[in-house]
């Protein structure tokens, strides 16, 4: 199975802050990686498909970027609404398997 | 809008049975793979099962291989998941995840969510 590692495992930040978030995998997906946001007590929000492509409705602060085995999830002007939790998902093979998670605190 | 609606979580015994089920709505059901991954309480995401749009081809988590069967009823548009010889290793909220096969394998909607506990 791939391994998926996220780092940092908790970040905290300010509104109108920059963060980056790095996702990183047990070997070559090309850019077979999506990211998710999830609230408490909600179900994940699909943000972002293929490394890099935004899904229809995510604001454009957020942007992915990466190949091959190192990603990296970007939110630029951090706004209130955007201290979540954040997966990446490696869809390259089954099982799929996802990031430990990232806590997004405000600080 | 795409609409997903789990239902059948509880609370069961070790060793116990439960069968989860998932509405669905807002989209042309048989074509779309379906997924269910689960979320142990304060714990990260596990994809679970996946099975296509014609049942034809379903793919298990080795975690429950033997003991889960993922199926659908495209009549109905419902998705389900047998699960049998629960553990309390079991115990999550399981999720229903229409999946997006257009690039590998995304999950682009979910459902809210029910909670399911393997415990004496």
């Amino acid at each position: 199975d791939i391994q998926m590692t996220q780092s940092p495992s908790s970040l905290s930040a300010s509104v109108g802050d920059r963060v980056t978030i790095t996702c990183r995998a047990s070997q070559t997906i090309s850019e077979y990686l999506n990211w998710y946001q999830q609230k408490p007590g909600k179900a994940p929000k699909f943000l972002v498909s293929a490394a890099s492509s935004l899904q229809s409705g995510v604001p454009s602060r957020f942007s992915g970027s990466g190949s091959g085995t190192d990603f990296t999830l970007t939110i630029n002007n951090l706004q209130p609404e955007d201290f979540a939790t954040y997966y990446c998902q490696q869809s390259y093979s089954t099982p799929s398997t996802f990031g430990q998670g990232t806590n997004l605190e405000i600080k | 809008q795409v609409q997903l609606m789990e239902s059948g979580g509880g609370l069961v015994n070790p060793g116990g049975s439960l069968r989860l089920s998932c509405a669905a709505s807002g989209f042309t059901f048989s074509d779309h793979y379906m997924t269910w991954i689960r979320q142990a309480p304060g714990k990260g995401l596990e994809w679970v099962a996946y099975i296509s749009g014609s049942s034809s081809n379903t793919k298990y988590a080795d975690s429950v291989r033997g003991r889960f069967i993922i199926s659908r009823d495209n009549a109905w548009t419902s998705l389900y998941l047998q699960m049998d010889s629960l553990r309390a290793e079991d115990t999550a909220v399981y999720y229903c995840a229409r999946m997006d096969t257009s690039y590998g394998l995304s999950f682009d909607h979910w459902g809210q969510g029910t909670l399911v506990t393997v415990s004496s």
